[in-house]
């Protein structure tokens, strides 16, 4: 099984910083990447796939890269809203395995 | 729109059974796999398996072989997942999620199985 390793764990950040969650596969998904949003109660939300690109309807300000093992979800200019909980999950190959997630929390 | 809507909340008793649907609409449902994904209360996500929404065909995650069973009815356009002789650990909500190609795209909005005596 590929192993999907997300740090940090967790975050404090203010509104308008940009920060960067790091997520790193066992083992090359070339890139076969998908990053999700969950707010407390609700169902996860696609933010990016394909490793770096931006699912419809989603804030600019959001993007993704990297390919192989590495990758890096960025958020620039931090908004309200934004503070939640994001997952990386790679889609190379079953099971389709999730990283540990990064609670994004207010500082 | 595409949507995916499960069915609602469920209180069962250790060794009890359960049956959690999720009905599309917005697309052909043939045409896109189904998967399912767990997650206990404060806990991050689990990829259980997905069913082959065409022939029929479920593959099952190590962790979910023996009592949890993917199911169609495609007359109605509807996943099922049935969890048998439950335990408190299976206290979670469960999410249907459709695979669009190579990436999950649309999730359900859960259903919240709560295992108690």
């Amino acid at each position: 099984d590929i192993q999907m390793t997300q740090s940090p764990s967790s975050l404090s950040a203010s509104v308008g910083d940009r920060i960067t969650i790091t997520c790193r596969a066992s083992q090359s998904i070339s890139n076969y990447l998908i990053w999700y949003q969950q707010k407390p109660g609700k169902a996860p939300k696609v933010l990016i796939y394909a490793a770096s690109s931006l699912q419809g309807g989603v804030p600019s300000r959001f993007s993704g890269s990297g390919s192989g093992t590495d990758f890096t979800l960025t958020i620039s200019g931090l908004q309200p809203e934004d503070f939640a909980t994001y997952y990386c999950q790679q889609s190379y190959s079953t099971p389709l395995t999730f990283g540990g997630g990064t609670k994004v929390e207010i500082k | 729109q595409v949507q995916l809507v499960q069915s609602g909340s469920e209180l069962k008793k250790p060794g009890a059974s359960v049956k959690i649907s999720c009905k599309a609409s917005g697309y052909t449902f043939t045409r896109y796999t189904m998967n399912w994904v767990r997650q206990a209360p404060g806990q991050g996500l689990e990829w259980m398996g997905w069913i082959n929404t065409n022939t029929g065909n479920p593959a099952y995650a190590q962790d979910f072989t023996g009592r949890f069973v993917f199911s169609l009815d495609t007359s109605v356009s509807t996943a099922y997942l049935q969890i048998t002789s439950l335990k408190a650990e299976d206290t979670a909500v469960y999410y249907c999620v459709r695979k669009g190609g190579d990436y999950p795209d649309y999730w359900g909005q859960g259903t919240l199985v709560t295992v108690s005596s």
